[in-house]
């Protein structure tokens, strides 16, 4: 398996409270990734990044920021969480030079917004 | 704008019936495909990619894709299916070398019977 460990894995939190989740990684790949996964809908990007303090958007991106600060984490934050948010999240990362390298993803986190 | 199709919610096989999931595709550019599979609780693990060549591909555990370009089509097919097999399958699009950003299919629920 990828070096990948997203944190933590489940939790529970209140509609309007901050969540931060985690991922990191041990491959010192350049290219990270943070998805929802949401029956029907598959996996949808939310945001990614292509280096340290290089992030950019994805489809479902409103709602949600993420920063980089460190080549190996990477992490996602809901300001103010809705329901509406509640989901399984997943990280993935992707080494650079060719782009055809398949993404690698971490276990989730199964997220709760009550 | 990418896309993915997966029309099939649900497949059922027998256990040593030969198995297809259906996938199309639309994209701009030259298309690259993959096939992922995901286990309760647990990631995305990568079968198979198809970047340019044979149009035939073989993958992990003894899976493989058909890319048809005129019908922009990538099915993934097996032989002879497992109880194992019993999954949810996804299948990705990325635009060539143009493109970062992964597009997925909703998903379709492979179920083996003994």
């Amino acid at each position: 398996d990828a070096g990948i460990t997203q944190s933590p894995r489940h939790k529970v939190t209140e509609t309007g409270t901050p969540v931060t989740l985690r991922c990191h990684q041990t491959e010192n790949h350049r290219y990270m990734y943070w998805y929802r996964q949401d029956p029907g809908h598959g996996l949808r990007l939310i945001h990614y990044s292509y280096g340290v303090k290089d992030t950019d958007k994805g489809e479902v991106s409103d709602g949600y920021s993420v920063s980089r600060s460190k080549t190996e984490d990477f992490l996602l934050t809901l300001e103010s969480a809705t329901s509406s948010q509640t989901s399984v999240y997943f990280c993935a990362i992707r080494a650079a030079g060719r782009s055809n390298q398949p993404q690698h993803f971490g276990d989730g986190t199964r997220l709760s917004i009550l | 704008a990418q896309s993915v199709a997966q029309p099939e919610d649900q497949v059922n096989v027998a256990e040593g019936n030969p198995l297809t999931v259906k996938c199309t595709y639309s994209v701009s550019g030259n298309p690259y495909l993959f096939w992922y599979v995901q286990y309760p609780n647990r990631g995305l693990q990568f079968l198979l990619k198809y970047i340019t060549g044979d149009n035939l591909v073989k993958g992990s555990y003894g899976f493989e894709a058909e890319f048809n370009k005129s019908q922009t089509s990538f099915h993934l097919k097996k032989p002879s299916a497992l109880v194992s097999d019993s999954a949810l399958y996804f299948c990705a699009v990325r635009e060539g070398d143009a493109g970062n950003m992964l597009t997925f299919g909703g998903g379709t629920r492979l179920m083996v019977k003994p």
